[in-house]
């Protein structure tokens, strides 16, 4: 079964560094999206994308985050310059067309930033 | 806006005990409604889904029915195993040509032999 996969599993960061994590969605898919989740809380949005540009975003997807799709399989997340509280496990998922497609999401990146 | 409220955890059970977890959500419109899994160390899995109201998701045992009246979608298994150990995310989703997912906050579940 196709998968959405994600790279790095885990990166350490030092505060005020720039990171870029980086999916590769189901082949098929047109909608993608990231999510975050802090250790012990509850699965939060931050962005979706579709036809090359944002389609929503969250209150916490501010200017330091940016998302792109620079090539036909790669979608990736830049957090410009890192802060403590950006530590947590981010999510990529992709979805198809169609009303309740469901997503289908990656193992993760956990970020931490020292 | 959209939400979910999920049942609180951590529950523990027997193995082959009975599980129910609480789903409830609010919503405008006809929202597309998901439970997620996500194993130790693992990603978020799509575990069942159900799109309009009375459909019944189903998949490894577990089942959740698409209830409107009562706006919720608990779910259940018979049988619970310990390899269900898991944390478990009841999802929304809104057809107002919003797709981003809405969670519930998680309920991690303990299957003891």
């Amino acid at each position: 079964e196709p998968e959405v996969t994600q790279t790095p599993s885990h990166q350490v960061t030092q505060m005020g560094q720039e990171v870029i994590l980086r999916c590769v969605p189901i082949s098929n898919h047109l909608y993608f999206y990231w999510y975050r989740q802090i250790l012990g809380q509850k699965v939060e949005f931050l962005v979706s994308f579709y036809n090359n540009e944002i389609s929503e975003k969250s209150e916490i997807f501010d200017d330091q985050f940016s998302v792109e799709r620079p090539d036909g399989s790669n979608f990736t997340l830049k957090i410009r310059s890192t802060k403590l509280e950006d530590s947590a496990m981010y999510f990529c998922a992709s979805s198809g067309t169609g009303r309740g497609q469901p997503q289908h999401f990656g193992d993760g990146t956990r970020l931490s930033i020292l | 806006g959209n939400s979910v409220t999920q049942m609180e955890g951590p529950v523990t059970l027997s193995e082959e005990a009975f599980l129910t977890i609480n789903c409830t959500y609010t919503a405008t419109g006809y929202p597309s409604l998901f439970w997620y899994v996500q194993y130790p160390g693992e990603g978020l899995q799509l575990l069942l889904k159900a799109t309009k109201a009375d459909d019944k998701g189903s998949n490894k045992g577990f089942e959740a029915t698409y209830r409107k009246e009562t706006t919720s979608f608990h779910l259940e298994k018979g049988s619970v195993q310990v390899s269900d150990s898991a944390v478990y995310f009841c999802a929304l989703l809104s057809n107002f040509g919003n797709e981003k997912l809405t969670f519930g906050t998680g309920t991690r579940l303990t299957i003891i032999p």
